[in-house]
């Protein structure tokens, strides 16, 4: 597709279980981003990939936190033991590159609204 | 580290103009990045201020201050369409990932 995609587009689980969330960057864009948005508030950096590695994870809130990259393109954040706290949607973004020093802006897809029991 | 305010809210009519100030501080500053987003959406990209001055696009411009550590989204001829969110944004030191203000919701009434 020609835009961001995020899957599922909703998620509700039971306290305790894993979850698994998927982003499919725009074709050809190098960087990538995980955000959480909390009901009402702003966006909160999680991670950052160039390629396949993680230059910067240093938004992510806890080891219960991680995610990958394969072959420069989709990308899964993986959420263990959730809890309620973690309830949130979970935005992910693409571009060409990191944009502060190339003006190279952001994509964002519609996001993962996560509901946790 | 960085930080941004901006206004929680801000309402308008149609046809009116509308300012949206962003004041922040950064410990390395790139440029000042605007994102919209309407309820439930994906936020989209507005603007990108890397130097002083004023950026045109239609009905949408936005304004850098360096030196006040300032800058504004200048909406006009506001639509009901332009209700929405709007966030200031900066990159952190690295600048690898953007850190975002909570949000202005700018609610355009008839």
């Amino acid at each position: 597709g020609a835009g961001v995609s995020q899957s599922p587009s909703n998620k509700v689980t039971e306290k305790g279980k894993d979850v698994e969330l998927r982003c499919d960057p725009i074709s050809g864009h190098t960087a990538l981003y995980w955000y959480r948005q909390s009901l009402g508030q702003g966006l909160e950096f999680l991670i950052y990939f160039q390629g396949n590695s993680a230059p910067d994870k240093s938004g992510l809130p806890s080891d219960r936190f991680s995610a990958e990259r394969t072959g420069g393109s989709v990308s899964t954040l993986t959420i263990q033991r959730t809890q309620q706290e973690d309830s949130a949607v979970y935005l992910c973004a693409s571009s060409l590159e990191a944009q502060a020093r190339s003006n190279q802006p952001q994509h964002f897809g519609d996001g993962t609204r996560l509901s946790i029991l | 580290g960085q930080s941004l305010e901006q206004p929680s809210e801000v309402t308008a009519v149609e046809g009116a103009i509308v300012q949206i100030n962003c004041t922040y501080q950064t410990s390395g500053f790139y440029g000042l990045s605007w994102y919209q987003q309407h309820d439930g959406g994906a936020p989209t990209f507005l603007s990108y201020n890397a130097l002083d001055g004023l950026e045109e696009t239609g009905r949408f411009s936005s304004f850098l201050s360096r030196s006040d550590s300032y800058g504004y989204l200048l909406l006009q001829e506001l639509q009901m369409k332009d209700s929405a969110s709007y966030f200031c944004a900066v990159y952190n030191q690295a600048g690898t990932a953007l850190i975002f203000g909570k949000g202005t919701t700018l609610s355009v009434s008839s």
